[in-house]
C-alpha cells in the first residue's frame, strides 16, 4: 500500500519566513510532485521531479523552490512567506512506466501565512 | 500548453438520480484522463481512468466516456448514493512520455437524500 506522508497537517507562519514543507513516500517512485489547492482553482502544480537533483517547474512555480536530495523525499520551500501563499498544499508521487500516470497523494498542509 | 475546463462547479443530485461531470482540454497530443475524488477532509484519490485509444470505460457505477474530435471527456454516476458526495478533479496528462498532469477546477457533487 502507497504511503505518502507530509510533516505537518495546519501550519502557521509570518510574512517574511522561510517555510519548509516536506514529503515523503515509501514506494520507491520516481516522480514527485507539489500542488496547491484553493476553492474554484482545483489542484495548480507548482513543481515536479522525475529523479534525485532533479526537477521541474509546473503551472505557479513563482515565489516557490524545491529540493530532492534522496529518492523518497521532495521539499517545497517558501523562500519568503506571502499572505497569498496560504493555501491547502498537496504532494503527490507516481511510480515508473508503465504505470507513471496514477499519483497517490499525500494528506496535504494547511498552510496559513499572517 | 495544456488547459483543462471542467463543468459545472457545483452539481446536486436526488439519491438514486444519475451525475454527469464534463471536462474539455485544449492539447490534442494528450492521451490520459484520469479521474479524481476527494472526499471532505481527505485526499485525492483516482477513482478510473481513460487512454485515448479507448472511447469508453465503466466500473460498476461509474463510467468516463471520450471524444478525441471533440476534446471532450465525461464523469458518469449512475444510481448515486450518499458515499458520492464529493469533490470531483477531471485531469489530462500532457506531453508525451510526460508526467505531469493537468487538472480541471473541481465538481462539488452534493447526493440529496
Amino acid at each position: 500500500d502507497v504511503k505518502v506522508t507530509q510533516s505537518s497537517r495546519y501550519l502557521v507562519k509570518r510574512t517574511g519566513e522561510k517555510v519548509f514543507l516536506e514529503c515523503v513516500q515509501d514506494m520507491d517512485h520516481e516522480n514527485m510532485f507539489w500542488y496547491r489547492q484553493d476553492p474554484g482553482l482545483g489542484l495548480r502544480l507548482i513543481y515536479f521531479s522525475y529523479d534525485v537533483k532533479m526537477k521541474e517547474k509546473g503551472d505557479i512555480p513563482e515565489g516557490y523552490s524545491v529540493s530532492r536530495e534522496k529518492k523518497e523525499r521532495f521539499s517545497l520551500i517558501l523562500e519568503s512567506a506571502s499572505t497569498n501563499q496560504t493555501s491547502m498544499y498537496l504532494c503527490a508521487s507516481s511510480p515508473p512506466r508503465p504505470h507513471q500516470e496514477t499519483q497517490y497523494f499525500g494528506p496535504g498542509t494547511r498552510l496559513l501565512v499572517l | 500548453g495544456e488547459n483543462v475546463e471542467q463543468h459545472p462547479s457545483t452539481l446536486s443530485v436526488q439519491e438514486g438520480d444519475s451525475a454527469v461531470i464534463k471536462c474539455t482540454y485544449s492539447d490534442s497530443a494528450s492521451n490520459y484522463f484520469p479521474w479524481y475524488k476527494q472526499e471532505l477532509g481527505k485526499r485525492p484519490q483516482l477513482i478510473i481512468d481513460i487512454r485515448s485509444n479507448v472511447g469508453e470505460k465503466k466500473d460498476q457505477r461509474i463510467a468516463v466516456t471520450l471524444n478525441k474530435t471533440a476534446k471532450h471527456f465525461s464523469l458518469h454516476i449512475t444510481e448515486t448514493q450518499p458515499e458520492d458526495s464529493a469533490v470531483y478533479f477531471c485531469a489530462a496528462r500532457s506531453g508525451l512520455g510526460a508526467s505531469k498532469i493537468i487538472f480541471g477546477s473541481g465538481t462539488r457533487l452534493s447526493i440529496r437524500p
